[in-house]
């Protein structure tokens, strides 16, 4: 069965400094992951998704995410925060082998506070 | 380019009224659509998906249904609100495999008093 699990209900960076949000997977098989990022009282935005392409992948805002297989983590990471990265931030595991059936599984998500 | 509306943003409704969320996407055909409840402080739990119109698939056992009239249409009803109805309610939708990326509203608060 596919879980994940984001290790830092909370993180919080100045402005400036790098960030890195954890998620490690558990999945029987090479899954899809998600990060997406949801602003107060709004819906979530997809960042980026890892599709068993090329293991490091690039998002919009500056964000990205390494697949490490034997590790099974895809921490998101981004060199330099800024305040308007404050948000909550989820990681999401699907298993394409499953058909018929919601097979999405979501994080409980990790809160980023930026620091001015 | 796709759009998902949702509608209304806000909502304050007396323990025991009726409720009916409606969400709409436009730039898409036969979309698998979701409804997700994030309760304060939590994370999101999927209530139903639905694969076409009139299919409804539904996750958690509650006084919630859901219905799809339309093809790019999606519904949340319930007859009589709980407290434990509140919460930030997300419509989202995919193309092709249920696994694939989803693509969020704006979400609609439910505050039940």
């Amino acid at each position: 069965a596919q879980s994940v699990t984001q290790l830092d209900s909370h993180v919080s960076v100045s402005e400036g400094t790098p960030v890195l949000l954890r998620c490690n997977y558990s999945s029987s098989y090479s899954p899809s992951l998600f990060w997406y990022v949801q602003h107060p009282n709004k819906g979530l935005q997809l960042l980026l998704k890892y599709t068993s392409a090329a293991t490091l992948v690039k998002g919009i805002n500056g964000f990205e995410a390494e697949f490490k297989k034997s590790e099974t983590s895809f921490h998101l990471t981004k060199p330099s925060a800024h305040m308007s990265d404050a948000a909550e931030y989820f990681c999401v595991v699907s298993d394409p082998r499953k058909t018929g059936a919601n097979n999405l599984f979501f994080g409980t998500g990790t809160r980023l506070t930026v620091i001015p | 380019s796709q759009t998902i509306h949702q509608w209304p943003a806000t909502l304050v409704q007396p323990v025991g009224s009726p409720l009916s969320l409606e969400c709409t996407v436009e730039g898409t055909s036969n979309p698998n659509l979701y409804w997700y409840r994030q309760a304060a402080g939590r994370g999101l739990q999927l209530l139903f998906y639905s694969v076409g119109i009139g299919q409804i698939s539904s996750e958690v056992p509650q006084n919630l249904s859901a219905s799809r009239p339309q093809d790019r249409q999606f519904i949340l009803s319930s007859k009589k609100l709980l407290l434990s109805d509140s919460g930030f309610y997300l419509c989202a939708w995919s193309v092709g495999s249920l696994g694939d990326t989803q693509y969020f509203g704006p979400g609609t608060r439910l505050t039940v008093l």
